[in-house]
């Protein structure tokens, strides 16, 4: 079957501009991750759904960033105001349930902030 | 402060011999570690895990040993192939949180 599938896989944008990052889970998967990973260094969480609701929203960096899985399936993350060091991968990542502690992972989408 | 803590950040062995990768962690509390496999532009894939119950996990080529006393795991391959060269990362689950640790970038040589 498909697995995570993320959109774009690339987005440049300017510095102060608004960004959506979209992300497609295996389907059936109730649990989804964001994390986001700099260069050189290992994936760092941002939010974590279960459903439709965000369990746990303490990774985000600031309130620029922000979340959404309205139908419990698709998960959009939103970047206000991006800034040159929100560049970076951003992955997604969902697992059957949140009590399943293997994730499958997307490819990412390379953000760069110029 | 670093909760996983991957030291070597590249690591090359000959095709066939053995590859051991290390980790060391700081938090007693996790209660899973998992060893997860990435290519260049390709998401990370899971590879084997371990419960902190347990000292050892098999799977074909790879095995995973704990030493909680120690704070430390590691990651044999053997025998090493042209195909392992990748990044390895080694995380640690805190609930539903997977801490990660920086990576270790594995080269096998023909």
């Amino acid at each position: 079957g498909a697995g995570v599938s993320q959109t774009p896989s690339n987005k440049v944008t300017e510095k102060g501009k608004y960004v959506e990052l979209r992300c497609d889970p295996i389907s059936g998967h109730t649990a989804l991750y964001w994390y986001r990973q700099s260069l050189g260094q290992g994936p760092e969480f941002l939010i974590y759904f279960q459903g439709t609701g965000a369990a746990d929203d303490s990774g985000l960096p600031n309130d620029r960033f922000f979340a959404v899985r309205p139908e419990g399936s698709v998960s959009t993350l939103k970047i206000q105001r991006t800034e040159r060091g929100d560049s970076a991968v951003y992955l997604c990542a969902s697992s059957p349930s949140s009590n399943t502690y293997e994730q499958y992972f997307g490819p990412g989408t390379r953000l760069t902030v110029t | 402060d670093q909760q996983v803590k991957q030291n070597s950040p590249s690591l090359s062995v000959q095709e066939g011999r053995i590859s051991i990768l290390n980790c060391d962690y700081t938090n007693s509390m996790f209660d899973y570690f998992l060893w997860y496999k990435k290519y260049p532009a390709e998401g990370p894939t899971f590879l084997i895990s371990i419960s902190s119950i347990k000292d050892k996990n098999e799977d074909g080529r790879f095995t995973v040993f704990l030493n909680k006393s120690a704070k430390h795991l590691s990651l044999h391959i053997v025998p090493s192939q042209p195909g392992d060269s990748a990044v390895y990362f080694c995380a640690a689950s805190a609930n539903y949180q997977l801490i990660w640790g920086a990576g270790t970038k594995l080269i096998i040589k023909p």
